[in-house]
């Protein structure tokens, strides 16, 4: 059966750290692999996409990593701050989109 | 634009009752998504409409559950009766067709079957 599991349900880290976060896929071959980030009481909203082609895409303080071979992504925040405190969601995109559960990041000043 | 907008925002009702959740895409989307979200397993996709088709139902749990779109601007999800294990946030999301586009989220319906 398809699955999508994200690392761990919360991370903890302190302010200024890196925050890295997994994604891994099974029974799925995605076109593109996206992620998303939601605020407590919120829906969720986009951040970056990623094509199978790619293996890296940058955003600012972001960046994700896909691995096709792996069936893996791999979302990091460099210079974390406690405003990127919330939950991310991976998605893959094969015209429907299917999302993982989610990952709870505190970042702590 | 205004975004996606979901109605109503939070409905209490008890079981048995029929509960009908609204969702105006964003003009000019031809997807429509709806999500289910809840602690125990998470954004789960229920439906999906292109070009007001329903495409994949098969995240619909069952026979109580049932969503229409029956023009580009508007989709209903329908739960007769309803259930206590019903309570959850229902998401609605609109997007252009194909992959590759982002998907746009509403704010959701936070619904309580008491």
């Amino acid at each position: 059966s398809q699955k999508i599991e994200q690392n761990s349900e919360a991370l903890n880290i302190q302010e200024g750290k890196t925050a890295t976060l997994t994604c891994n896929y099974t029974n799925y071959s995605p076109a593109y692999l996206q992620w998303y980030r939601q605020d407590p009481g919120r829906g969720p909203v986009f951040l970056l996409l990623i094509r199978e082609n790619e293996k890296e895409k940058r955003k600012e303080r972001l960046k994700v990593t896909f691995d096709t071979t792996l069936k893996q992504s791999l979302f990091h925040i460099t210079a974390s701050q406690p405003a990127d405190s919330a939950t991310y969601l991976c998605a893959l995109d094969n015209n429907d989109m299917r999302f993982g559960a989610g990952t709870r990041l505190t970042v702590k000043p | 634009d205004a975004g996606v907008i979901q109605s109503p925002r939070h409905e209490v009702t008890e079981m048995g009752q029929e509960v009908t959740l609204r969702c105006k895409p964003i003009s000019g989307h031809n997807s429509l998504f709806w999500y289910r979200q809840t602690m125990m397993r998470g954004l789960e996709l229920l439906i999906y409409f292109n070009n007001n088709v329903p495409i994949d139902d098969s995240g619909m749990p069952e026979d109580r559950f049932s969503a229409k779109m029956p023009n580009a601007s508007f989709s209903t999800l329908k739960i007769q009766p309803s259930e206590p294990r019903d309570s959850a946030v229902y998401f609605c999301a609109s997007s252009f067709s194909g992959s590759g586009n982002t998907i746009y989220f509403g704010e959701g319906s936070w619904l309580t079957v008491v």
